[in-house]
């Protein structure tokens, strides 16, 4: 029940496209979803996050689409760049941002 | 976004050595603070919380004698892997809570890449 399931595991998208990354989660006393952004050799940076009050919630590019009744949450990347080839990890929790539980990363690559 | 430095970047060791790596929380106190454990193209694994001056809690099927914590102020929490074992090769990264009012954020510092020898 602890569990969030993220999918794609990897995922190829040309320049200018829209990758979407899936998260599922079974807890419904989670109520904080960030997304964290991670590099090769470096640690993940916060994105973006959403609270289950709102549907969804835009950052530049970055937009999470929030489907409570469905217990899943999604990233959508506007006009993606090769610079956003790295991997993503969702992640939820409880009370805050405090013990997250984490996706298991999708590997995103966008080709020039 | 607030800054948290992980030192060292990377560090290589004999088995049987005992190795610290430092978290810190530059630009705001933090009174709790994560330790991670990843290995390659997998995913975070929560090793353990440490609290600013008391004992960290371990989760379940970490070794707290292995890995030593201590935060011993709100900006410095240390992981120290003891006796050192090429099974414990890793990329550690730590992560600190940044509190404003009600508001929560966690940020991570740039991670350790562990090679034991």
């Amino acid at each position: 029940q602890q569990q969030v399931k993220q999918s794609p595991q990897s995922l190829i998208v040309q320049k200018g496209g829209i990758p979407i990354i899936n998260c599922a989660y079974e807890n419904t006393a989670f109520d904080y979803f960030p997304w964290y952004q991670q590099f090769p050799g470096k640690g993940p940076a916060l994105l973006i996050a959403i609270r289950p009050d709102v549907s969804e919630k835009k950052e530049g590019r970055f937009t999470i689409s929030f489907n409570k009744s469905a217990k899943q949450f999604s990233l959508h990347i506007m006009d993606s760049q090769p610079g956003d080839s790295a991997t993503y990890f969702c992640a939820a929790g409880q009370g805050g941002a405090q013990k997250l539980v984490f996706g298991q990363g999708t590997r995103l690559t966008i080709n020039p | 976004g607030a800054v948290v430095s992980q030192h060292p970047s990377r560090v290589i060791c004999k088995s049987g050595t005992s190795v610290k790596i430092e978290c810190r929380s530059l630009d705001f106190q933090a009174t709790t603070m994560f330790w991670y454990r990843q290995f390659p193209k997998q995913s975070l694994m929560l090793m353990a919380t440490s609290n600013e001056g008391s004992k960290a809690t371990y989760e379940q099927g970490v070794e707290k004698d292995k890995f030593l914590i201590n935060h011993a102020s709100l900006t410095l929490s240390t992981l120290t892997v003891t006796s050192a074992h090429p099974e414990d090769s890793s990329f550690y990264i730590c992560s600190a809570l940044d509190r404003v009012g009600t508001n929560e954020k966690l940020f991570f510092g740039s991670g350790t890449q562990l090679s034991v020898l």
